[in-house]
């Protein structure tokens, strides 16, 4: 089965920085990695899929990256409303599995 | 616009089988996969399981031997079954589509069901 980690598994940022999250697989997954963002008690919500294509309504200053093994989740001006916990995930091939998260908090 | 309505028992006793059922408003139900995803609390997210618009299914091989996705096409809705059920599966429990086409993401999801399990 493939393993999705990710890094940090926390952080404290400020509204205007510039927040980047990685995710490493443990085998290659070619650009088969999509980003959920989850705020309590809601369900996640797509963000990037394919790797670096931005889902529908969502803002611009979310980007993605990466092929391989490795990839990014760049948010170039943190909101307000970013402070959420934030999680990559494989399809490449089943079990569909999901990195253990990102939670990003207010400094 | 689609929408995933999910419901379900939350009060469940060791042994017993967990049904969650969901139902898929506002979208077509066929040429797509639906699937299961739990939440423990505090904790991240388990891909459970899934059935395609054929009807193949394909589960997490942690759950296999307890785990059942099904669906009725009549009514738009897709449902879970998990059996023999412990503490440890007190979860959120989420259904969600998978996209058409490939590669798959879960691009819609329902609002979740919290299952507790105790005795």
């Amino acid at each position: 089965d493939i393993q999705m980690t990710q890094s940090p598994s926390s952080l404290s940022a400020s509204v205007g920085d510039r927040v980047t999250i990685t995710c490493r697989a443990s085998q290659s997954i070619s650009k088969y990695l999509n980003w959920y963002q989850q705020k309590p008690g809601k369900a996640p919500k797509l963000l990037i899929f394919a790797a670096s294509s931005l889902q529908s309504g969502v803002p611009s200053r979310f980007s993605g990256s990466g092929s391989g093994t490795d990839f990014t989740l760049t948010i170039s001006s943190l909101q307000p409303e970013d402070f959420a916990t934030y999680y990559c995930q494989q399809s490449y091939s089943a079990p569909r599995a999901f990195g253990q998260g990102t939670k990003v908090e207010i400094k | 616009q689609v929408q995933l309505q999910q419901w379900g028992a939350g009060l469940l006793k060791p042994s017993e089988t967990l049904s969650l059922t969901c139902t898929v408003y506002g979208g077509s139900f066929s040429g797509y996969s639906w699937s299961w995803i739990r939440q423990p609390p505090g904790t991240g997210l388990e891909w459970i399981g899934e059935i395609s618009h054929s009807g193949s299914t394909s589960y997490n091989p942690s759950l296999k031997s307890r785990v059942t996705v099904s669906f009725d096409t009549s009514k738009n809705q897709f449902s879970l079954k998990l059996s023999s059920v412990t503490a440890a599966d007190t979860a959120v429990y989420y259904c969600a589509r998978l996209s058409s086409g490939w590669p798959k993401w879960f691009d819609y999801w329902g609002q979740g069901t919290l299952v507790t399990v105790s005795s």
